[in-house]
């Protein structure tokens, strides 16, 4: 069981650069999120997708873009990489109804120098 | 103001104490609670999840939610070293709706032998 899958683990960008974070969920949920998690933040919500086709900005959209792919991907983009995006990464995706729990991938650890 | 607001900690109990963990969160709308463990390096998992006022019970753990007071706890008895993580709170609903799942900024528990 996969579960939710990113990639990549570990990136390094100079301050200027442009990548991409990719997500993919094998659970068929609708739902599909990015969190940034910084020391003492906690998580903080970047952008979700309620289902596929639709997106909309978290808590601290600003330097970031998403698509939803299709149902089981949901990417997240850094067009012109900042230092102040040094982070780790999550993708989660959730079902309707049952608890509601997210399911997290295991993070992307960026360094943006 | 944050929308979801947790003391940082660190909380330190023996083993075999009762921790205490508390959360507040401004909308007032909001309608679904999580508490999610996160332990060093790691993604968060869910422990319990509440929708009602009262208290919710799994094994060790009690959530007590209070939308009066907006106001939602975690209490873990005969705590053992284990459970020396980061704990989350996340709410849902309100003007967000379902989709918008915010957390707090964790507190970290330390449970000492």
């Amino acid at each position: 069981n996969a579960g939710v899958t990113q990639t990549p683990k570990f990136q390094v960008l100079k301050t200027g650069q442009s990548m991409t974070l990719q997500c993919a969920q094998d659970m068929n949920h609708n739902s599909m999120y990015w969190y940034r998690q910084d020391p003492g933040m906690g998580l903080r919500l970047i952008y979700y997708s309620a289902s596929e086709g639709t997106t909309d900005k978290g808590e601290v959209p600003n330097g970031y873009n998403v698509s939803r792919l299709n149902k089981r991907e949901f990417s997240l983009r850094l067009e012109s990489a900042a230092p102040s995006q040094t982070s780790v990464y999550f993708c989660a995706s959730r079902g309707q109804g049952g608890t509601g729990e997210l399911f997290f991938g295991e993070g992307s650890r960026l360094t943006v120098l | 103001q944050k929308e979801v607001e947790q003391n940082s900690g660190p909380l330190s109990v023996p083993e075999g104490a009762i921790a205490s963990l508390n959360c507040t969160y401004s909308d007032r709308g909001s309608q679904s609670f999580f508490w999610y463990r996160q332990y060093s390096g790691k993604s968060p998992e869910l422990i319990m999840s509440i929708y009602s006022n009262g208290d919710k019970e799994d094994g060790r753990f009690t959530a007590q939610l209070n939308k009066a007071s907006q106001y939602v706890s975690l209490l873990i008895r005969d705590s053992q070293p284990s459970d020396s993580a980061t704990y989350l709170c996340a709410v849902n609903g309100g003007s967000g709706g379902y989709n918008k799942l915010i957390f707090g900024a964790g507190t970290r528990l330390a449970v000492h032998p």
